[in-house]
Order: C-alpha cells, then sequence, then structure tokens
C-alpha cells in the first residue's frame, strides 16, 4: 500500500543532542513537508521542498535542517538550537503543489521529548 | 499576514447531537479550503472545498464555502463517539501559492460522550 512512514514513533533525548526524524514515501509525490503540532496552535509548517535537492524554509525553520536527495525521502533534524523541541512532528506530501486542488496526505507523526 | 481561525477550540456533544464547526481565514491568493480529522496520529482528508454555496457530503459530513464572508462551516449529524477527533481546516493560498503548503487553524478538538 502507499502511504507516508515516518519514523519514530517516540522519541527522547536529552537537551543538547540533535535528532533525525525520517520520513520515507512509496507515493512518487514531488513535494514534501514537515509540521510542527503543538497543543491549541494547530500545524506550523517548518521546512518543504517541491522537487530533489531543493527545499524551502517554512514559517518555522529556526533550529531545524533538512535535506532531499531522493525524491522518497525527506529526514528532518531537530538540532540543539532549538529552543523548545517538544512536539509532535507531521511529514507529508502532495504530488501536484502547484495545481490548485492541493491535498497533503499525512504520515502518523513523530513525537518528540527532550528530557 | 495570513490566517486561519477555528472556533469553537474544543466542544464537547452527547451521541445523536448535531454540530457545526467554523474555520475563518484572510489569505491572499486564495485556491481552497481542506478539513482534515485527527484522531491521535496522522490527519485524514475529509473535504476540499473550492467554490462558494457547493456543499460537500460524505455521509452525516458536510461542509460549505462562503467566499464573499471568507468562511467554511463543516456540519455533523447524529454525532458519534467515533467522531471524537480534532478537526483541522486549511487554507492553501497565501504569499507563495503555488508551492502546495497549507495553512492551518488551531483545529478543533470535538468529544462525543455516549
Amino acid at each position: 500500500d502507499g502511504g507516508i512512514t515516518q519514523s519514530p514513533k517516540y522519541l527522547f533525548r536529552k537537551e543538547g543532542q540533535n535528532v533525525t526524524l525520517s520520513c520515507e514515501q512509496n507515493l512518487n509525490h514531488d513535494a514534501m513537508y514537515w509540521y510542527r503540532q503543538d497543543p491549541g496552535q494547530g500545524l506550523r509548517l517548518i521546512y518543504y521542498s517541491q522537487i530533489v535537492n531543493d527545499f524551502q524554509k517554512g514559517d518555522i525553520a529556526e533550529g531545524y535542517s533538512v535535506s532531499r536527495e531522493k525524491k522518497e525521502s525527506f529526514p528532518l533534524t531537530v538540532t540543539s538550537a532549538q529552543k523548545n523541541p517538544t512536539a509532535f512532528y507531521l511529514c507529508a506530501s502532495t504530488p501536484y503543489p502547484s495545481s490548485g486542488a492541493n491535498v497533503l496526505t499525512f504520515g502518523a507523526g513523530s513525537r518528540l521529548t527532550v528530557l | 499576514e495570513d490566517k486561519v481561525v477555528q472556533s469553537p477550540l474544543s466542544l464537547v456533544v452527547h451521541e445523536g447531537d448535531t454540530v457545526t464547526l467554523n474555520c475563518s481565514y484572510e489569505v491572499t491568493n486564495f485556491r481552497s479550503l481542506l478539513w482534515y480529522k485527527q484522531e491521535k496520529k496522522a490527519p485524514t482528508f475529509l473535504f476540499m472545498l473550492t467554490s462558494s454555496g457547493i456543499e460537500k457530503k460524505s455521509g452525516r459530513l458536510s461542509s460549505i464555502l462562503d467566499k464573499k464572508e471568507l468562511f467554511s462551516i463543516l456540519n455533523i449529524t447524529a454525532t458519534q463517539t467515533g467522531d471524537s477527533a480534532v478537526y483541522l481546516c486549511a487554507v492553501d493560498g497565501g504569499r507563495s501559492s503555488n508551492t502546495g503548503k497549507l495553512i492551518f487553524g488551531q483545529g478543533t478538538t470535538l468529544q462525543v460522550k455516549p
């Protein structure tokens, strides 16, 4: 079945450590996105990528980094510079970002807790 | 600044009740409005609305868009405990409207009691 796989589902880290969240899709979608979800704040965009080897900052990119070396993969690194990294992270993708009929498909999410 | 605002933020009803969730937006270059349902994990797509006044319907759920007044509503009739979830409203638009990124509201948490 086609879909988006995020791993790990749960992650605990100490302050000051970098962590990388994996996002893999087998939908052959061009565009991929990382959102952060906090209680009462909805989803906020961290980074997005419309094609391989290209990505753009979203609204809250500080303290995060991404890469897009393959179409299927869009890993997110939460660096020690991110001041409040504890959150639920959602990866999404879409086949036609500029079409105007843009429905994002989401992964199941990764919950990061920094101790 | 582009924004999407949902109300109420939370709602508790009993099975069989009808609920109306609201979503208002101020977004440049509006292209579409989407509703998602989120039960603990991945948001799942419900509706996409692009034209005013045309109701989208799926079972007990329906939604409509008013592009003049810049809002949408999501109705759920004869609610069931399985409807308990966070309902997310999102708009495709904004300054980078050809990138596919969505602008989300805060979400409405619906709890349906037996």
